[in-house]
């Protein structure tokens, strides 16, 4: 049972790049989603899915792009890379997001420059 | 829109001594609150919740109090050690998807 594994853990964009951070988990959740972690600001919900092939925004959903085909894939798309899109991202899954407060389980990160 | 505030960015403490962190909010009503700990380059993992009808929760050393006249919420580490050092999030949640809102987090560093 790997939990919530995201690739790739490092990496470097050039200004109007193009690229996907990959996120599966193996739980069997229903609810996914993608958080930005930057210095000063708590976590900021990107994307969610509530299950297969039902995405919705965030708090911050602008330049980045998500679907979901299957229950453990949550694949999130950066369209054109932005300095401002700097970050670590965080992909989390639950059994069912706002329901009693379930219990979230974070991936371990992925750090995205853009210069 | 929401405001979470969390007492102090940094936090150092002795050994042996209780951890007292501070999670106040604003322009919110949440129906639970989650505490997480951070290690430097790490993901957050869960370690308590506490729902909006509840004034306690413990876990082992960790102990949670839930204010909602106050709009705060205070996460006790009793007996710390060096090993509890990291950072810890405050998280309030509603019953929606996308309602879970995350407080900046305090570092803490417990002192040998």
């Amino acid at each position: 049972n790997a939990g919530v594994t995201q690739t790739p853990k490092f990496q470097v964009l050039k200004t109007g790049q193009s690229m996907t951070l990959q996120c599966a988990q193996d739980m069997n959740h229903e609810y996914m989603s993608w958080y930005r972690q930057d210095p000063g600001m708590g976590l900021r919900l990107i994307h969610y899915s509530v299950g297969a092939g039902i995405t919705d925004q965030g708090e911050v959903p602008n330049g980045y792009n998500v679907s979901r085909s299957t229950t453990e894939d949550f694949p999130l798309r950066l369209l054109s890379a932005a300095p401002s899109q700097t970050s670590v991202y965080f992909c989390a899954s639950s059994l069912l997001q706002g329901v009693a407060g379930n219990t979230i389980y974070f991936g371990e990160g992925s750090w995205l420059t853009v210069v | 829109s929401q405001k979470i505030e969390q007492n102090s960015e940094a936090l150092n403490i002795q050994e042996g001594k209780t951890a007292t962190l501070t999670c106040n909010y604003t322009n919110y009503s949440p129906a639970y609150l989650q505490w997480y700990r951070q290690d430097p380059g790490r993901g957050p993992v869960f370690l308590l919740l506490i729902r909006e009808n509840e004034k306690e929760k413990r876990k082992e050393r960790l102990k949670v109090t839930f204010d909602t006249t106050l709009k705060q919420s205070l996460f006790h580490i009793t007996a710390s050690q060096p090993a509890d050092s990291a950072t810890y999030l405050c998280a309030l949640g509603g019953t929606g998807a996308n309602n879970l809102f995350f407080g900046t987090g305090t570092r803490l560093t417990v002192i040998p």
